[in-house]
């Protein structure tokens, strides 16, 4: 299995609260996603980063935030967290240099806002 | 991007095959078509890759007529653990590719 590391793997905060999610990677990748998954709705891109400080947008970016750093290290923060942001978050990562890109995912991250 | 239609859900019993069909019909000539599997409270895994004709690996088939607007997941003899979510998508390599998993074909066996 591909080198990828969720923390913290499950969380419990409140509403209003900041929150930060790490992603870590051991694969030297150049891509970092970052995923939220909800019943019915399937996988939705947040954001990614396709290198050091470079990232953008996703599907569902409103009340988030990323940054990168390092190579290994894509973090994902919740400025003010809302009860509409529990939700289950996977990172993943990928290197499109060969052939159709293929995603390595995390273990994921259940985050619960009261 | 070549966007996916699947279906939503399929049923099957233990020890039948498996094919699921996922439509891209926009597919452009560099796409590659992957296959996703995930199972509950993990995230999703690669299982299959292919851009034409027939690839076969250890865990399933993919079939892709020579349109390449469709593809045909293949599993053989499922058990109760293949029960999972299978995701198709139209990946690209090189970069500037942004990934939609939509919500997958939920795949359940029963005994």
């Amino acid at each position: 299995d591909a080198g990828i590391t969720q923390s913290p793997r499950h969380k419990v905060t409140e509403t209003g609260t900041p929150v930060t999610l790490r992603c870590h990677q051991t694969e030297n990748h150049r891509y970092m996603y970052w995923y939220r998954q909800d019943p019915g709705h399937g996988l939705r891109l947040i954001h990614y980063s396709y290198g050091v400080k470079d990232t953008d947008k996703g599907e569902v970016s409103d009340g988030y935030s990323v940054s990168r750093s390092k190579t290994e290290d894509f973090l994902l923060t919740l400025e003010s967290a809302t009860s509409s942001q529990t939700s289950v978050y996977f990172c993943a990562i990928s290197d499109p240099r060969g052939a159709g890109d293929t995603q390595y995912f995390g273990p994921g991250t259940r985050l619960t806002v009261l | 991007l070549a966007k996916t239609t699947q279906p939503i859900s399929m049923d099957s019993y233990e020890g039948q095959e498996v094919n699921i069909t996922c439509s891209h019909n926009n597919i452009a000539t560099n796409d590659y078509i992957t296959w996703y599997q995930q199972f509950p409270s993990q995230g999703p895994r690669f299982i299959i890759q292919g851009y034409k004709t027939k690839v076969t690996n250890e865990v399933a088939s993919l079939f892709i007529p020579a349109d390449r607007k469709s593809s045909t997941l293949s599993l053989p003899r499922v058990s109760l653990s293949d029960t999972a979510v299978y995701y198709c998508l139209v990946a690209r390599g090189g970069g500037s590719y942004i990934p939609t998993f939509g919500r997958g074909t939920s795949l359940i066996v029963h005994p």
